[in-house]
């Protein structure tokens, strides 16, 4: 099975600063896509970003980037000028077909 | 957009009785349905994996007797928790990939928080 794996179970920024959410995985399929969900305390899944594994253009949602390096298998999360509201849990996803899988998650604190 | 109906949004049940938890695409149909729990403060942990009219794929360690899921249609699939136990209680969550945008596309319902006594 495919396993996702991150490694920063708590991150802080401060407001209007820069974090990046770090992410690696471990699939031999070629053809898959990444995520990265935002899951604030009300537990609903929100979509932050989405990358397709055959584009090798980085993904970027307003603030929200991806470096995703296919060779390395990783797959990290930049937030630009961070905002208290992006303060949540962040997990990264790994998904196919009939397969989806979370890391562990990172916790952001976002400090004004 | 894509939206995943899943109800109840909490329950409580006695131990011992059986709970079902719906999750219902309202405006596309889903091929495949994926059911998670989580437990406080840890991550969602894939349980089973269902398609359309066939036998749900349960992940390892999962006991397929007490977590039945039926994928009866292509916009329904259900959780039934049989003889819960106070070590069910958990936060469960469904997903559903869109046939239309294949591997792209997954909404997720809004969860059920089963608390068994």
């Amino acid at each position: 099975a495919q396993t996702v794996t991150q490694s920063q179970p708590e991150m802080s920024v401060q407001e209007a600063e820069t974090v990046t959410l770090s992410c690696t995985y471990d699939t031999s399929e070629s053809d898959y896509y990444l995520f990265w969900y935002k899951q604030p305390p009300s537990r609903q899944m929100i979509l932050v970003i989405r990358q397709e594994a055959y584009k090798q253009q980085n993904a970027t949602e307003n603030r929200f980037s991806v470096n995703f390096q296919k060779a390395a298998k990783s797959f990290s999360l930049k937030i630009s000028d961070s905002q208290l509201g992006d303060a949540a849990m962040y997990f990264c996803a790994y998904g196919k077909i009939n397969d989806m899988r979370f890391g562990a998650g990172t916790r952001l604190t976002v400090k004004p | 957009g894509a939206v995943v109906s899943q109800h109840p949004s909490w329950v409580i049940c006695k131990s011992g009785t059986s709970v079902k938890i719906e999750c219902r695409s309202l405006d596309f149909q889903a091929t495949t349905m994926f059911w998670y729990r989580q437990f406080p403060k840890q991550s969602l942990m894939l349980m089973a994996t269902s398609n359309e009219g066939s036998k749900a794929t349960y992940e390892q360690g999962v006991e397929k007797d007490k977590f039945l899921i039926n994928h009866a249609s292509l916009t329904l699939s259900t959780l039934t928790v049989t003889s819960a136990h106070p070590e069910d209680s958990s936060f469960y969550i469904c997903s559903a990939r869109d046939i239309v945008a294949g591997s792209s596309g997954y909404t997720f319902g809004s969860g059920t928080r089963l608390t068994v006594v």
